[in-house]
């Protein structure tokens, strides 16, 4: 049978253009949430991490945005490269293991 | 410091034969981390050790599946026999400490493809 493969939402922006990548996470316990980049046929680089004791946190070109209310997180890159081209992902800890738990990620294209 | 060093970076091999996967950590971290990724599921966790020890190995999909952290420097993940479906790219990764930093440093991957 055709397999089906998870569908990543995709983010088409145009070079010098703002991009912004959203991610919901589940458990209101969490505390710890980090994006990471992945390039192809690379692992995961990280990118920034924010504690849920703060609502905000800037980086280079960068700006990660919790909020707890709704359990929204957001990743804001300023003046897109082509350079930025990969997959996102999110994690979150959830504060009660050691792990992170990733969500499926979103794929940023820049045009030209 | 080199980064977490994965090898093979490739290997193919075929159904029912046994496949080990090498890690070597960051020197220094006290935590280590076996990942999964496909199209069909994303990344998934495997197990992860702490100071060697495995502390999580609920994310292993079947007994097929094995790992071991003989010491602070070195990690196995052994598939053994092998099938198609395990075709995959898995990743180590390793962490300093947690309770205040939960950033995981990933390896290159390996890309298993088992025909």
């Amino acid at each position: 049978g055709e397999s089906v493969g998870l569908h990543l939402p995709t983010l088409s922006v145009q070079e010098g253009d703002n991009s912004i990548i959203n991610c919901a996470y589940s458990n209101s316990a969490s505390d710890y949430f980090i994006w990471y980049k992945q390039e192809s046929g690379k692992g995961p680089q990280f990118i920034i991490d924010i504690r849920s004791n703060m609502d905000k946190r800037q980086g280079q070109r960068v700006t990660v945005l919790l909020n707890k209310t709704v359990k929204h997180l957001s990743l804001q890159i300023a003046a897109t490269q082509p350079g930025d081209s990969a997959v996102y992902f999110c994690a979150e800890n959830r504060g009660d293991t050691d792990k992170l738990i990733f969500g499926t990620g979103t794929r940023l294209q820049v045009f030209p | 410091d080199a980064g977490v060093i994965q090898s093979p970076r490739h290997e193919v091999t075929e159904m029912g034969q046994e496949v080990t996967l090498r890690c070597k950590p960051i020197s220094g971290h006290d935590y280590l981390f076996w990942y999964r990724q496909t199209m069909m599921r994303g990344l998934e966790l495997l197990i992860y050790f702490n100071n060697n020890v495995p502390i999580d190995d609920s994310g292993m999909p079947e007994d097929r599946f094995s790992a071991k952290m003989p010491n602070a420097s070195f990690s196995t993940l052994k598939i053994q026999p092998s099938e198609p479906r395990d075709s995959a790219v898995y990743f180590c990764a390793s962490s300093a400490g947690q309770g205040t930093n939960y950033e995981q440093y990933f390896g290159p991957g390996t890309r298993l493809t088992v025909t």
